[in-house]
């Protein structure tokens, strides 16, 4: 079964360090996609980054980076040079496809908080 | 950057009572989607809708949902007897086809905070 594992429930880190948050994903698919998403407290979901199965390269989007370990089914966010905005939950999801349609599986999420 | 527009962004209504969610996807998109959290907890998977028609339906998407383009912008998510369970955010969420290229960014809007009292 498809399935995204966060383990971290919360973590909290220093304004301008970075920080790595996990995400472990489980797929017998050959061929999937893996998301991360910033939720604010104002509730939205904010795309950050997005690392497909096949691609050779890490995934970078600005100070976001993906930590794509295929043997080990690892997706790693890591934020460099954290700042107070980064405070949010965030989400690990993976593309899934069934039967023609495709949807996102999510994990539980966990809380990062910048300390200033 | 386009974005995906939900509204209301609050709403509350009696046990019972029928509610009738708004979204309107971004222009070029083709696939729609609905999501839901409930406080606390995680995303899950409502429906995918394309074609003018249902992808795929999640367990959670009994008779008493139901969705439906009804112009060439709007996407509607209609639970028809709200449950006090029915209390979430939703989410509605689009993308373009990108036949296959890396990039599968899904928007997501801002979301509509049901409350069902």
């Amino acid at each position: 079964a498809q399935k995204i594992t966060q383990t971290q429930p919360g973590m909290f880190v220093q304004e301008k360090e970075a920080v790595t948050l996990d995400c472990t994903y489980d797929t017998s698919d050959p061929s999937y996609g893996l998301f991360w998403y910033k939720q604010p407290s104002s509730g939205e979901m904010i795309f950050l980054i997005y690392q497909g199965s096949y691609d050779q390269q890490n995934a970078t989007e600005g100070r976001y980076s993906l930590n794509f370990q295929k043997a080990r089914k690892s997706a790693n966010l890591v934020i460099s040079a954290s700042q107070l905005g980064d405070s949010a939950m965030y989400f690990c999801a993976m593309r899934v496809l069934q039967g023609g349609s495709e949807k996102l599986v999510f994990g539980k999420g966990m809380k990062l908080t910048v300390n200033p | 950057e386009p974005e995906v527009t939900q509204t209301p962004s609050h709403q509350v209504t009696q046990m019972g009572q029928e509610v009738i969610l708004r979204c309107v996807p971004i222009s070029n998109h083709l696939y729609f989607y609905w999501y839901r959290q409930i406080l606390g907890q995680k995303v899950e998977f409502l429906v995918s809708f394309y074609n003018n028609e249902i992808s795929e339906k999640s367990e959670i998407f009994d008779d008493q949902f139901s969705v439906e383009r009804p112009d060439g912008s709007n996407f509607t998510l209609k639970i028809r007897s709200t449950k006090l369970e029915d209390s979430a955010m939703y989410f509605c969420a689009s993308r373009v086809w990108t036949g296959g290229a890396t990039n599968e960014k899904l928007f997501f809007g801002s979301g509509t905070q049901l409350s069902v009292l």
